[in-house]
């Protein structure tokens, strides 16, 4: 039972440096996302993937881009880094009715980063 | 909204006691919520849900019940555990088949949920 699974747990970069945020799972799920959580914001969806070769902006894009690979792996890029993209990063997924209806939303453990 | 961390309302209850961590949430047009709990240095961790069309949903240790008239969430814990020391999110969401809209989850503050052994 993986789940959700993010890699790397921790990362520091320097400003203008690029990384990729890894996230797979092994739910099936057709949904994917990628939030950011920041003390005194919350968490906050930066993008989101409804089906397998979809993307779409959430609310704090900038500064990012992200590739569903296939249904399992869903990536967030960072092309070049700054200081205010310093956060902890969570994928999630779910599996999402034909209705609209969601089920299983479920998160990674996250990968800490920090640009210097 | 509020801060998460800096300025978190914290819950303290005697291990044993039941624990009612409520939420408020923002929008009328919301029809699925869910509860998380986070431990320190983990992600949210799905607890419970409901949808709008009830108002009250059990599992195991705990309830959720919705008043959709004041838009108000309430979490009860029965019998809290030490284990259940965490920050605890209500998230809602907008469903329905079209709309970006209903794919974002929206999370509540968070209340810091203290465990007295």
């Amino acid at each position: 039972n993986a789940g959700v699974t993010q890699t790397p747990k921790f990362q520091v970069l320097k400003t203008g440096q690029s990384m990729t945020l890894q996230c797979a799972q092994d739910m099936n799920h057709n949904s994917m996302y990628w939030y950011r959580q920041d003390p005194g914001m919350g968490l906050r969806l930066i993008y989101y993937s409804a089906s397998e070769g979809t993307t779409d902006k959430g609310e704090v894009p900038n500064g990012y881009n992200v590739s569903r690979l296939n249904k399992r792996e869903f990536s967030l890029r960072l092309e070049s880094a700054a200081p205010s993209q310093t956060s902890v990063y969570f994928c999630a997924s779910s599996y999402r009715q034909s209705t609209g209806a969601n089920y299983g939303y479920t998160f990674g453990s996250g990968t800490r980063l920090t640009v210097v | 909204g509020e801060s998460v961390g800096l300025h978190l309302p914290t819950l303290s209850v005697q291990e044993g006691d039941n624990s009612i961590i409520n939420c408020a949430y923002s929008n009328s047009a919301s029809d699925y919520f869910i509860w998380y709990k986070q431990e320190s240095g983990k992600g949210p961790q799905f607890i419970i849900d409901i949808r709008s069309n009830m108002d009250k949903r059990q599992g195991q240790r705990v309830t959720v019940l919705l008043n959709k008239t004041v838009k108000h969430l309430s979490l009860q814990i029965a019998a809290t555990q030490p284990g259940d020391s965490a920050v605890y999110f209500c998230a809602e969401n907008i469903e329905g088949y079209s709309g970006a809209g209903s794919y974002q989850l929206t999370f509540g503050k968070g209340t810091k949920l203290s465990v007295i052994p």
